[in-house]
C-alpha cells in the first residue's frame, strides 16, 4: 500500500538560508500534519492542514510558513535557518482530520551548518 | 499545568434549569473533543464528540459547542432534569492519548 513520502529524505543547508520540505500523503488522506524531532527529543507538533486549510497550529517558529495544495500534499517552508533547526522532519497524514490514525512518512533530517 | 481546564468546579441548580459548563484546553495537536456525564459511581457515557470542522452538536437536551480558534469548547444542559446530577467530564483527543478535564460536578435540585 501506498505510504506518506517526503522528499528529500536529506538535505543540507547553510544558516540564513531557505529549505522547503514537500510531503505528499497517502491517498484520499485529506489531513496532513508537520512534526520536528529534535536529537533525543519527542516530536514536537507545528501544524496540521485539512482541506488546504491549517486546521491547527503547534510550536511553528514564524521563519517557518507550510501550505496544502489541491492535490493535497504539503510544503513546510522554511527561512532564515539556524543551527538549532538542524533536526527531523516528519510528515503525517490521515482521513477526513476525524481522529483517524494519522500515518508518518520517513521523515526529512535537515542539517543547518 | 493540565491542558484541560473545565469550570465551574461545581453548580448546583434548580429542575427545569439551564446551565453551561466550560472546557478549555491547550492541547494541541487537536483531533476532537467529547463530553461524557459520569454518574456516581458508574463509567463514564459519551454525549457528543466534535472535531475542529464542527462548532456545534446536540444530543437531546445536551448541546456541546466547539471553537477551534480560541481551543474552547461548552456544554449546555436544557430543561435539567434530577437525573442530570453527575459528574461532566471533558476529554481532548491528542498525539494518540486522551487529555482529561478535572471534570465538573452537576447537582440538580428539586
Amino acid at each position: 500500500a501506498a505510504g506518506v513520502i517526503q522528499s528529500p529524505r536529506h538535505l543540507i543547508k547553510e544558516k540564513r538560508e531557505t529549505a522547503t520540505l514537500k510531503c505528499y500523503p497517502i491517498p484520499r488522506h485529506d489531513t496532513v500534519y508537520w512534526y520536528q524531532q529534535g536529537p533525543g527529543q519527542d516530536p514536537q507538533f507545528l501544524i496540521s492542514f485539512y482541506e488546504k486549510m491549517q486546521s491547527d497550529k503547534g510550536s511553528i517558529p514564524d521563519r517557518f510558513s507550510a501550505q496544502q495544495f489541491s492535490d493535497y500534499h504539503s510544503e513546510l517552508n522554511m527561512s532564515s535557518l539556524e543551527l538549532g533547526d538542524s533536526a527531523l522532519y516528519f510528515c503525517a497524514s490521515s482521513s477526513s482530520g476525524r481522529g483517524d490514525t494519522q500515518y508518518f512518512g520517513p521523515g526529512t533530517r535537515l542539517t543547518v551548518l | 499545568k493540565n491542558q484541560v481546564e473545565q469550570s465551574p468546579q461545581s453548580l448546583i441548580i434548580l429542575e427545569g434549569k439551564n446551565c453551561t459548563l466550560q472546557c478549555n484546553y491547550t492541547v494541541s495537536p487537536f483531533s476532537n473533543l467529547r463530553w461524557y456525564k459520569q454518574d456516581t459511581g458508574r463509567g463514564p457515557v459519551s454525549l457528543t464528540i466534535m472535531t475542529f470542522s464542527e462548532n456545534t452538536k446536540s444530543n437531546g437536551r445536551y448541546t456541546a459547542t466547539l471553537d477551534a480558534d480560541t481551543k474552547q469548547s461548552s456544554l449546555h444542559i436544557t430543561a435539567s432534569q434530577l437525573s442530570d446530577s453527575a459528574s461532566y467530564i471533558c476529554v481532548v483527543r491528542s498525539w494518540g492519548k486522551l487529555q482529561f478535564g478535572a471534570g465538573t460536578q452537576v447537582v440538580v435540585t428539586p
